[in-house]
């Protein structure tokens, strides 16, 4: 089946680094991406859905320059947090849509410390 | 503006018997699509039933079935003979018809009991 692999599943880093995470369809052409995130105990956001070849739309409340998306093929998304700081700790999930539904990558627990 | 409600954070049900997690939706398009997914610990997303709008006949997958009810806007998931590896968030989700973002419900969490 499709197959959307997330890397890293899990990252510590310092407050003022940058942190990249990659979502890469492995066996079909993922035009659109979906990026979300989680806070513990909590529902999934939406924070952004990029295209293939375009600039990411985000969602109302998500900061453009600190959250960087690039869908720079139709295999590889990559989302990257900016000068991250405590708050930015989070779930971070990516999702590919499909003819046949959504395929998610396997997440991302973002820790700054 | 499409969205999601459930109602029930968290609910206990003995191994071996049947529990039906709520779901009411709300949207003003007539393409939908209807989703639960499953997430343990782990973080992962897992898939486990899904029911177009259209459809005339509720969703099963194995243990899972769901109760659709389009006049309701209600698809509540149930799960048949629980298992204690079936203690999880569970995720009641809505798309609408192309190329778009799921939207999720709150979640309910799911505690099976030996």
């Amino acid at each position: 089946g499709a197959v959307v692999s997330q890397h890293p599943s899990r990252v510590i880093c310092k407050s003022g680094t940058s942190v990249k995470i990659e979502c890469r369809s492995l066996d079909f052409q993922a035009t659109t991406m979906f990026w979300y995130r989680q806070f513990p105990k909590q529902s999934l956001m939406l924070m952004a859905t990029s295209n293939e070849g375009s600039k990411a739309t985000y969602e109302q409340g998500v900061e453009k320059d600190k959250f960087l998306i690039n869908h720079a093929s139709l295999t590889l998304s990559t989302l990257t947090v900016t000068s991250a700081h405590p708050e930015d700790s989070s779930f971070y999930i990516c999702s590919a849509s499909r003819t046949s539904g959504y395929t998610f990558g396997s997440g991302t627990r973002l820790t700054v410390v | 503006a499409q969205k999601i409600t459930q109602t029930q954070p968290g609910m206990f049900v003995q191994e071996k018997e049947a529990v039906t997690l709520d779901c009411t939706y709300d949207t003003s398009d007539p393409s939908y699509g209807l989703f639960w997914y499953k997430q343990p610990s782990s973080g992962e997303m897992i898939f486990l039933i899904y029911q177009g709008s259209y459809d005339q006949q509720n969703a099963t997958e194995g243990r899972y079935s769901l109760n659709f009810q389009k006049a309701r806007k209600s698809a509540n998931l149930v799960i048949s003979a629980s298992q204690l590896g079936d203690s999880a968030m569970y995720f009641c989700a809505m798309s609408r018809a192309g190329n778009t973002p799921l939207v999720f419900g709150k979640g309910t969490r799911l505690s099976v009991i030996a």
